[in-house]
């Protein structure tokens, strides 16, 4: 169907430290994966997205990898800051259907 | 470029009611739609547009109606409000995969 499914629910991690956020889904014909970022009362945001013809992609910070034939894309966030404290979302393109969401707080 | 514009922002009703939520984009993008946001549940998906005069439902359609006679609007209608549909709405609109969101409506029924 059009799932997919986001873990953890909650991350904590210590200023510096890396965070990964995992989804899975089982539409085969998936073919773009975005994550998106909430901060606290304002709405969801694009940060990065990967298509399904790569593994990898990075930006800074975070990357995002995509396992095709385990049906599975991570976020990956290093030297974490107390602004990425937030709500992550992964997505899969067809109605742009959302996981449940991973609350990350990084302590300082 | 205003974007994604959502009103009202706040709005409380009363069990039985019924409104409307707007949605407005000056993106000229082609596909439209509508999430809830409930802690824990992530964006769950209530109705979906792809162009003027097509719409389709999500994962959560029951109790909520759309319409879509204009490219830029694409409203949302409560039609009897119940409890369970105090949430925060969010309304978005796609150009290719990305999707650009309003600011949300937060609705509390009582």
């Amino acid at each position: 169907g059009e799932n997919v499914e986001q873990h953890p629910s909650t991350l904590s991690v210590q200023e510096g430290d890396s965070a990964v956020i995992k989804c899975t889904y089982s539409d085969s014909a998936s073919n773009y994966f975005p994550w998106y970022k909430q901060e606290l009362g304002k709405r969801p945001q694009l940060i990065i997205d990967i298509r399904s013809n790569v593994g990898e992609k990075k930006d800074q910070r975070i990357a995002v990898t995509l396992n095709k034939t385990a049906k599975h894309f991570s976020l990956h966030i290093t030297e974490t800051q107390p602004e990425d404290s937030a709500v992550y979302f992964c997505a899969h393109y067809r109605r742009l259907y959302f996981g449940r969401g991973t609350q990350l707080t990084v302590w300082p | 470029n205003a974007g994604v514009t959502q009103t009202p922002k706040f709005q409380v009703l009363k069990t039985g009611q019924s409104m409307t939520l707007q949605c407005a984009q000056d993106m000229n993008h082609e596909y439209m739609s509508w999430y809830r946001q409930d802690p824990g549940m992530g964006l769950r998906l209530i109705h979906y547009s792809v162009g003027a005069g097509i719409t389709d439902q999500g994962e959560v359609p029951n109790g909520y109606n759309v319409s879509r006679s204009t490219t830029e609007d694409f409203p949302l209608r409560l039609l009897s409000a119940a409890p369970s549909q105090t949430s925060v709405y969010f309304c978005a609109s796609s150009r290719g995969a990305e999707a650009f969101f309003g600011q949300g409506t937060r609705l509390t029924v009582v």
